[in-house]
């Protein structure tokens, strides 16, 4: 597609739910990276695919967090037994694994409220 | 280990005045600097971004931006503010390769008084 895609666009859910986040990278994009943005923050690194391959899993808060990425076009970000500590808008972005120093494409975010 | 620091959580300018930015980095290897904007309620937006190249970088929007190696700092400069640059910016440090994440600051909400 023309541009990074994250659905659904919003979620509520309730404490101990668990929830799953989509996200379509830019077709050809090689690398995948979540991100998680509390209110007033900026972006925090959870995860990152080259492929289907999750190379960098470091920012994940806990075990609750979980992220694939099968085929390695189309990333899922899974989150089990929600807290309302998980609220935030997640980001999702893409870029050309060749592309070395153009930044990231991300998408529009999934904002979570867990209530 | 990278960071950013951006001084001031919140500026604010009159339209047709000077925007400036501040964005203070500490990397051990040579940075990949950025600087992405969000306006509400979507992702971020790439402005610039500084790879080692020339040191005054150009962006989108009249923006521009000055990596200053002695100083540690990359700030974001405008001439003319529009009310259309209201939105929140934020300043980011990568180490360069293909594989490295970006970290953010905390960001920077720039309001444009009439």
């Amino acid at each position: 597609g023309a541009g990074v895609s994250q659905s659904p666009r919003y979620k509520v859910a309730k404490r101990g739910q668990d929830v799953a986040l989509r996200c379509d990278p830019i077709s050809g994009h090689v690398s995948l990276f979540w991100y998680q943005q509390a209110l007033g923050q900026g972006p925090e690194f959870l995860t990152y695919f080259q492929n289907e391959a999750q190379l960098d899993k470091s920012g994940l808060p806990s075990d609750r967090f979980f992220a694939e990425r099968p085929e390695g076009s189309v990333s899922t970000l899974k989150i089990q037994r929600t807290q309302q500590e998980d609220s935030a808008v997640y980001l999702c972005a893409s870029s050309l694994a060749e592309d070395r120093v153009g930044g990231y494409t991300f998408g529009s975010g999934t904002r979570l409220t867990v209530v | 280990a990278q960071s950013v620091t951006q001084l001031g959580s919140h500026v604010s300018v009159s339209e047709g005045a000077l925007v400036l930015l501040r964005c203070n980095y500490s990397s051990s290897v040579p940075p990949y600097l950025f600087w992405y904007v969000q306006y509400p309620n979507q992702g971020l937006q790439l402005l610039l971004k500084y790879t080692s190249a020339a040191t005054l970088v150009k962006g989108i929007n009249g923006f521009e931006a000055e990596f200053k190696k002695s100083e540690t700092s990359f700030h974001l400069t405008k001439p003319s503010a529009h009310m259309s640059d209201a939105a929140e910016y934020f300043c980011a440090v990568s180490e360069g390769s293909s594989a490295s994440k970006i970290i953010f600051g905390s960001g920077t909400r720039l309001s444009i008084r009439p």
